[in-house]
């Protein structure tokens, strides 16, 4: 099976552009999450969809959204970026988000604010 | 609250000396736990995880990893470290219908000698 693939890899954009990102899962996951890893902060959640449902949401402000289409495949977006949106964002797909599932994670987009 | 607190950020060995990452958790309920690392420039790669059945957890690369719930931790190890290990690797918590967030310690840089 095919690995989690996100898309693009590498982007640079300048502070009050807007960004959207793509993930697609592995066949037959339903769950899609997104985290934000940063140097100073670690990795942190910022969304779960499941079947096209926002499930879970961490402490992102509101310019941090996402959505989930039937096909499973996810998009982030970011809207009015700040420096501090410079990041690794990662997403993880499992079969399902109980909690026991392992989640899979991509290569990640690396974001870079000007 | 749930936390995880990897009690070394960055951990020196030598080739083919025994590597020990230290993981402490802090959950109100039986956890899933897990370990990933991270080579530079990568995604995440799932080392093993645990979820209440054994509470010795055999991963890949010779990786294990021990469940003690009297002391609240999840400590990784491995008998003779290879070069190939040198990468960042993160102990995770993942709550029962918490809708994918998965909650990462900070860690720990294992850097491999020659």
């Amino acid at each position: 099976k095919a690995g989690v693939t996100q898309t693009p890899r590498y982007l640079i954009k300048t502070r009050g552009q807007q960004v959207t990102l793509s993930c697609s899962p592995i066949s037959g996951h339903r769950s899609v999450s997104w985290y934000q890893q940063t140097p100073g902060q670690g990795l942190q959640f910022l969304f779960e969809y499941f079947s096209e449902t926002q499930r879970n949401k961490g402490n992102f402000p509101g310019r941090f959204s996402g959505r989930q289409f039937s096909n499973s495949r996810s998009e982030m977006n970011v809207s009015t970026l700040e420096l501090g949106d410079s990041a690794l964002y990662l997403c993880a797909s499992s079969t399902d988000s109980q909690g026991v599932e392992t989640q899979y994670f991509g290569p990640g987009t690396r974001l870079l604010v000007l | 609250a749930q936390s995880v607190t990897q009690l070394d950020s960055h951990v020196s060995v030598s080739e083919g000396t025994p590597v020990l990452l230290r993981c402490n958790y802090s959950s109100s309920y039986s956890p899933s736990l897990f370990w990933y690392v991270q080579h530079p420039n990568k995604g995440l790669q799932l080392l093993l995880k645990y979820t209440s059945a054994a509470t010795l957890v055999k991963g890949i690369n010779g990786f294990e990893a021990e469940f003690k719930k009297s002391e609240t931790s999840f400590h990784l190890t491995k008998p003779s470290a290879h070069m190939s290990d040198a990468a960042e690797y993160f102990c995770v918590v993942s709550l029962y219908n918490q809708g994918g967030k998965l909650i990462f310690g900070q860690g720990t840089e294992l850097s491999v000698k020659p």
